[in-house]
């Protein structure tokens, strides 16, 4: 089964900027693997932050943004705040299923 | 605005049957895909699988032969059966809308005991 592979965790401070990747164990992730991102705080639920690789929902901070790059997902943090310290999950669709990512705590210092 | 809510035990024996419900609150369950999804204590998501509202579910290959999710449009829900559990499967059990997961409910806790 397809392993989907993050950072495990990354530092940045407040104001700067942060991107955080998305592997997969298949290859390149290319659109067609609908890469989603999810943010969860502790003792939450995740919270949808994109969908198919860029798309915004309509409560995502314009500071979030997605992309590809170097043949992963890639979720960009800009202008970074004391509240986006958190848990960041990707998620992509490989071989007829979806397969999480293992997962990236942010912590902005 | 539509909100998801999971109900069912918090606790259950081992071997026997998990049963999750998520009902749909706010919004009709129909034209929309519905997930399941788990995180046990300390550890990261698990896709667990998908259905639509007409049926056909999709199922993670690692639990297929144990999961059953069916959809109940006249109830407006959702639901989750995993059998012959273990202590492995103990974890938060949540249920989202679609497959880009947009809508999540909150969680709930089941765990796997005697």
């Amino acid at each position: 089964q397809t392993v989907v592979t993050q950072e495990p965790s990354l530092t940045v401070s407040p104001g700067g900027t942060v991107t955080l990747t998305c592997a997969s164990s298949t290859g390149a992730v290319t659109s067609g693997y609908y890469p989603s991102w999810f943010q969860q705080k502790p003792g939450q639920p995740p919270r949808a932050l994109l969908y198919n690789t860029d798309n915004k929902h309509s409560w995502t901070p314009a500071r979030f943004s997605g992309s590809l790059l170097g043949g992963k997902a890639a979720l960009t943090l800009s202008s970074v705040q004391p509240e986006d310290e958190a848990e960041y999950y990707c998620l992509l669709y490989s071989a007829g299923i979806y397969v999480f990512g293992t997962g990236t705590k942010v912590t902005v210092l | 605005q539509v909100q998801l809510q999971e109900s069912g035990p918090g606790l259950v024996r081992p071997s026997e049957t998990l049963s999750l419900t998520c009902t749909v609150s706010g919004g009709s369950i129909n034209n929309y895909y519905w997930s399941w999804i788990r995180q046990p204590p300390g550890k990261g998501l698990e896709w667990i699988g998908y259905i639509s509202y007409s049926g056909d579910p999709i199922y993670n290959p690692s639990l297929k032969s144990r999961v059953t999710i069916s959809v109940d449009t006249s109830k407006n829900q959702f639901s989750l059966r995993l059998s012959s559990v273990t202590s492995a499967d103990t974890a938060v059990y949540y249920c989202a809308r679609g497959v880009t997961l947009s809508i999540w409910g909150q969680g709930t806790l089941v765990t796997v005991s005697s």
